[in-house]
This record gives C-alpha cells, structure tokens and sequence, in this order.
C-alpha cells in the first residue's frame, strides 16, 4: 500500500482563508515528499517538495512543514482562491505512489 | 512542445476488445509510469519503468501489459477489456528520484 496518506478526502474553505492539507508517512527512509496538484480533466502537477533535511519550505502563497518526529506534513496555502479548487496529494519520492487525495474546494 | 503526450485522450471500446495507449515524454527522464485513476480520484500506480526495465509492476490483472520501445516511450496494452477497466490512465514521466511529469490522461470507457 501507500507510504504516505492524507488525512481528509475532503476540504472546503471560504475564498480568502488558509487552507490547511495534513499528510502521514509510514517510511522513515523518504528522501523527500513532493506536493502535486491536479485540476479538473488534468493530470496531476508539481507544487512543491521538501527534502527530509528540511522542517520548512515556502513558496508562492504556500507552504510546506515536515515533522518528523511524528512523520507528518502537511501543506498550507495562503488566501485560498477559486483557482485552488483541485485534488492534492502527498508522495515520497521512493515509491511514487499517490493514492486517495484531498479535494479543496473553495466557497465564493 | 507537449513533455509527455499519451494518446488518444478518449477511448471508447466494448467489453472483450484490446486496445493500446501510447506514451512519450520529450524531457530526457529516465523513468516512467503508469497510473490508473478510478472516479473517486483514487490514483494507483501501475508500472514504472527505468531505462526500459520494468521496475514497479504492482498488482494489476495480465491483461495489461506495458511495453517500452525506448526509454522515451511507454505504452500501455489491454486485452479483454472489461468494465471495470473504465477509467482515467496517466502516464508520467521522471528522473530517478525527482518529481513526476504527467500526461494529459486517457479516459477508457468499456461497454
């Protein structure tokens, strides 16, 4: 099965909010975990990644926070717009498997 | 230029035929994969491949057999078509270790 698995199939936020995606991992030995976001009809896309080093990484209106303390990250994005609206998911690097993602939606 | 193209996008067969979809990527990966996306978004990988060798071939039924030509191709054959075959199959591209490149997806309808 997965290595890595978000906590919720569903997210619904107001335009505007923050927007919190939290992900567990089970294989201490991930290199690093990459965010992808897939829009209706599309495949899946890059967003962000954060190598096992790392606690932290941001980038445009996001955010990524390793813990690995309790093998956790989750993802975070600023003022959420309409055009957040996807299915996300988490991957280790060393399996690629990405099962059941979250869908945010966000309200007008 | 289109990185990683798979065709056609749409595919509409009855229950028993056999049909391919085809995969290129133009960025030079190593690596490539496919994934079968059910209607709930569940996204499930099927086989990676490094270099022409298949590397992950995870739990599917034989009559799905990927074939790689080249590492710049993977293609994706089914025999005996069923309906529960019916979904959206991606192919992706990588370098070893890095994050994946996907395909515009196939939507497969059995009936």
């Amino acid at each position: 099965g997965e290595s890595v698995g978000l906590h919720l199939p569903t997210l619904s936020v107001q335009e505007g909010d923050n927007s919190i995606i939290n992900c567990a991992y089970s294989n201490s030995a991930s290199d690093y975990f990459i965010w992808y976001k897939q829009e209706s009809g599309k495949g899946p896309q890059f967003i962000i990644d954060i190598r096992s080093n790392m606690d932290k990484r941001q980038g445009q209106r996001v955010t990524v926070l390793l813990n690995k303390t309790v093998k956790h990250l989750s993802l975070q994005i600023a003022a959420t717009q309409p055009g957040d609206s996807a299915v996300y998911f988490c991957v280790s690097n060393n399996d690629m498997r990405f099962g059941a993602g979250t869908r945010l939606t966000v309200k007008p | 230029d289109t990185a990683v193209s798979q065709t056609p996008k749409y595919l509409v067969t009855q229950m028993g035929n056999d049909k391919s979809i085809k995969c290129e990527q133009n960025l030079g990966h190593d690596t490539m994969y496919w994934y079968k996306q059910d209607s709930k978004k569940f996204l499930k990988i099927m086989f990676s491949y490094n270099n022409k060798e298949l590397i992950i071939n995870e739990t599917v039924p034989n009559r799905f057999s990927p074939k790689s030509p080249d590492k710049a191709h993977l293609n994706l054959h089914i025999n005996s078509l069923e309906l529960g075959d019916s979904a959206v199959y991606f192919c992706a591209s990588s370098q070893v270790g890095g994050e994946a490149f996907f395909g515009q997806g196939t939507r497969l309808t059995v009936v």
